[in-house]
């Protein structure tokens, strides 16, 4: 099954941009969604099809999807902003959605 | 306003069964799929299944297939997840998701989760 592989932990400080990769094979075929999690919360989309926002979130995410590689980045990062970020995929050859482990943000 | 709302948190013991809910409204329930996520304690999601709540077309992750039943009644615009024996494994938080509807299949709109408890 497709697998997709992120770092465990970013770490920032206020005002700087954060970058958030996600692994994976034969990227440029697959749309790249991100999703936003703070602790006791649900998920919450903040990136879709590799570079687009959903309405109500800031501009300072944006996503870019090359290669074997995909990444969100957080400009201007807040402390608001420290959460778990998972990027997601559909494999279409499985009829799946695939996430993956997720990458802890930390705001120093 | 699209909304997910979720059954109450749940506390089971191994080998029971359970069917959570998650009910949609504020746009076109039949025509929008709905998954179903997993998040174990402490760790990250995992997509379980995905329903078209028009037809009742299922797909599961082959992690999931056989583990679990997802379903829909689209009359009352609810998704349902269940299990038919129950394992302390099987502690976690269920999430639904909207798909937002393009072939990419992202998810826009979450539910507030289940927590399901399994123990002796």
């Amino acid at each position: 099954s497709y697998v997709l592989t992120q770092p465990p932990s970013v770490s920032v400080a206020p005002g700087q941009t954060a970058r958030i990769t996600c692994g994976g094979n034969n990227f440029g075929s697959k749309s790249v969604h991100w999703y936003q999690q703070k602790p006791g919360q649900a998920p919450v989309l903040v990136v879709y099809d590799d570079d687009d926002r959903p309405s109500g979130i800031p501009e300072r995410f944006s996503g870019s999807n090359s290669g074997n590689t995909a990444t969100l980045t957080i400009s201007r990062v807040e402390a608001g902003d420290e959460a778990d970020y998972s990027c997601q995929v559909w494999d279409i050859s499985d009829r799946s959605a695939v996430f993956g482990g997720g990458t802890k943000l930390t705001v120093l | 306003e699209v909304q997910l709302v979720q059954s109450g948190a749940e506390v089971k013991k191994p080998g029971e069964s359970l069917k959570i809910s998650c009910k949609g409204s504020g746009y076109s329930f039949p025509t929008k799929w709905i998954g179903w996520v997993r998040q174990m304690p402490g760790k990250g999601l995992e997509w379980m299944g995905i329903i078209y709540p028009g037809d009742s077309d299922t797909r599961y992750s082959p992690s999931f297939q056989g583990q679990v039943t997802i379903s829909a009644d689209k009359s009352m615009s609810t998704t349902y997840l269940q299990w038919s024996s129950l394992k302390a494994s099987d502690t976690a938080i269920y999430y639904c998701a909207r798909d937002g509807g393009s072939s990419s299949y992202y998810f826009d709109y979450w539910g507030q989760g289940t927590l399901v408890t399994v123990s002796s």
